[in-house]
């Protein structure tokens, strides 16, 4: 089971801003960075923002992440087609000693 | 063109050992931290372990923790992960990554390993 907790679904209209959370605690989230990955079916993840509010190169603006206190989140705006994807949060955990995925949450547009 | 191919994957029974390879070309190996990461069918992604570019330095996930062991090869480009003492429940896809949690991440397309009897 994973540290990071996720929702395990969200949802939105093409257009709508979609936002999803990932709570952990203080040895991950609270005192690391976040990762945020996009696996669209039958593919490999996607890394979609690193260093909790960074964008890799070419991936769009309407991807961004921030963090408050052992919670993180990512928000989706302008929520397209493509966007149908699971998504996970990603961090490294001092009292594990290693990195910790969420446990995904899958995004649909409606 | 930056390439990781894994290989390795299969049908093993319980109990017995694999290995699996990550062939790596179109960048600098040496110069990067490696990962393994696996998804069990229909499950979320699992970290599994990573190595320091100049191999001393390893960390394990707790499920695999003293049962798997990851390392490269620099000079062949390749990274491994051997993995020990299966279960069923280590059945999953395996994918290597280069540097998964920085900006220059890649990651495989990854290998499948069903353990059963």
């Amino acid at each position: 089971q994973s540290v990071l907790t996720q929702p395990p679904s969200a949802s939105g209209t093409p257009g709508q801003r979609v936002t999803i959370s990932c709570s952990g605690s203080r040895s991950n989230i609270g005192s690391k960075v976040v990762n945020w990955y996009q696996q669209l079916p039958g593919t490999a993840p996607k890394l979609l923002i690193y260093n909790t509010n960074q964008r890799p190169s070419g991936v769009p603006d309407r991807f961004s992440g921030s963090k408050s206190g052992t919670s993180a989140s990512l928000a989706i705006s302008g929520l397209q087609s493509d966007d149908e994807a699971d998504y996970y949060c990603a961090a490294w955990d001092d009292s594990l000693s290693g990195y910790v995925f969420g446990t995904g949450t899958k995004v649909t547009v409606l | 063109e930056v390439q990781l191919v894994e290989s390795g994957g299969g049908l093993v029974q319980p109990g017995v050992s694999l290995r699996l390879s990550c062939a790596a070309s179109g960048f600098t190996f040496s110069n990067f931290w490696m990962h393994w990461v696996r998804q069990a069918p229909g499950k979320g992604l699992v970290w599994v372990s990573h190595i320091s570019p100049d191999g001393r330095t390893t960390n394990y996930g707790d499920s695999v923790k003293g049962r798997f062991t990851i390392s490269r090869d620099n000079a062949k480009n390749t990274l491994y992960l051997l993995m020990n003492s299966l279960r069923a429940e280590d059945t999953a896809v395996y994918f290597c990554g280069r540097d998964l949690f920085g900006p220059t991440d890649f990651w495989g397309q990854g290998t499948l390993v069903s353990v059963s009897s």
